[in-house]
């Protein structure tokens, strides 16, 4: 079954650094894709960025890029630079199933970024 | 703004009733999405409407139903209401199946937060 895996339920940074979020997942299609969302406490959710499993490079938005290697089945979120408004909670999550329009997203448990001035 | 909108913002009613959650997709996206956020399930996708017609069924109970109506705006139903149904309730479109390759990123409305009493 398809799974989604963040196994940081905390992270701290210090403003102007990189972070790393990590997101690993579990899925026998080959066929698949996987978004990062933001959810700050004001509790509405924010699309980041998408790295779909066909994909060569890997995704890059802004100050957000994803990590992914496709053999260890992971897709780990890099926020450069970091601002105070990135503190907030991310959602890594696949879509499951690219055919018969069957779209939903599994999500991962989250993790909580907190940054430092 | 992700041009997905919901109402009400916030629902607070008692246990055994029934309610209503409206939401209207972005422009042009035939498809919407129902999730729900609680604490101790996370985010869980419930159902996905195409253009009117049921999608893709997820942990949705028998109490709650869902419609999506000829101008694509959508509906969730909740009746019987439990305590553990409080949650936030998210609804999410995207413009088109994953039939093809390409993102199909689902962008969430702001969310309806859900307490019983």
């Amino acid at each position: 079954a398809q799974k989604i895996t963040q196994t940081q339920p905390g992270m701290f940074v210090q403003e102007k650094e990189a972070v790393t979020l990590d997101c690993t997942y579990d899925t026998s299609d080959p066929s698949y894709g996987l978004f990062w969302y933001k959810q700050p406490s004001s509790g509405e959710m924010i699309f980041l960025i998408y790295q779909g499993s066909y994909d060569q490079q890997n995704a890059t938005e802004g100050r957000y890029s994803l990590n992914f290697q496709k053999a260890r089945k992971s897709a780990n979120l890099v926020i450069s630079a970091s601002q105070l408004g990135d503190s907030a909670m991310y959602f890594c999550a696949m879509r499951e199933g690219l055919s018969g329009g069957y779209n939903k997203l599994i999500f991962g448990a989250g993790t909580r970024l907190a940054v430092h001035p | 703004d992700s041009g997905v909108t919901q109402t009400p913002k916030h629902l607070i009613t008692a246990t055994g009733q029934r309610v209503t959650l409206r939401c209207s997709p972005r422009s042009g996206d035939l498809s919407v999405y129902w999730y729900q956020q609680s604490l101790d399930q996370g985010l869980q996708f419930l159902i996905q409407y195409y253009n009117g017609e049921e999608r893709a069924k997820g942990n949705i109970l028998e109490r709650f139903s869902a419609q999506q109506f000829p101008d694509l705006h959508s509906e969730l139903n909740l009746s019987s209401l439990e305590l553990g149904d409080s949650a936030l309730y998210f609804c999410a479109s995207s413009v088109r199946l994953a039939g093809a390759r390409g993102t199909d990123t689902q962008y969430f409305g702001p969310g309806t937060r859900l307490t019983v009493l």
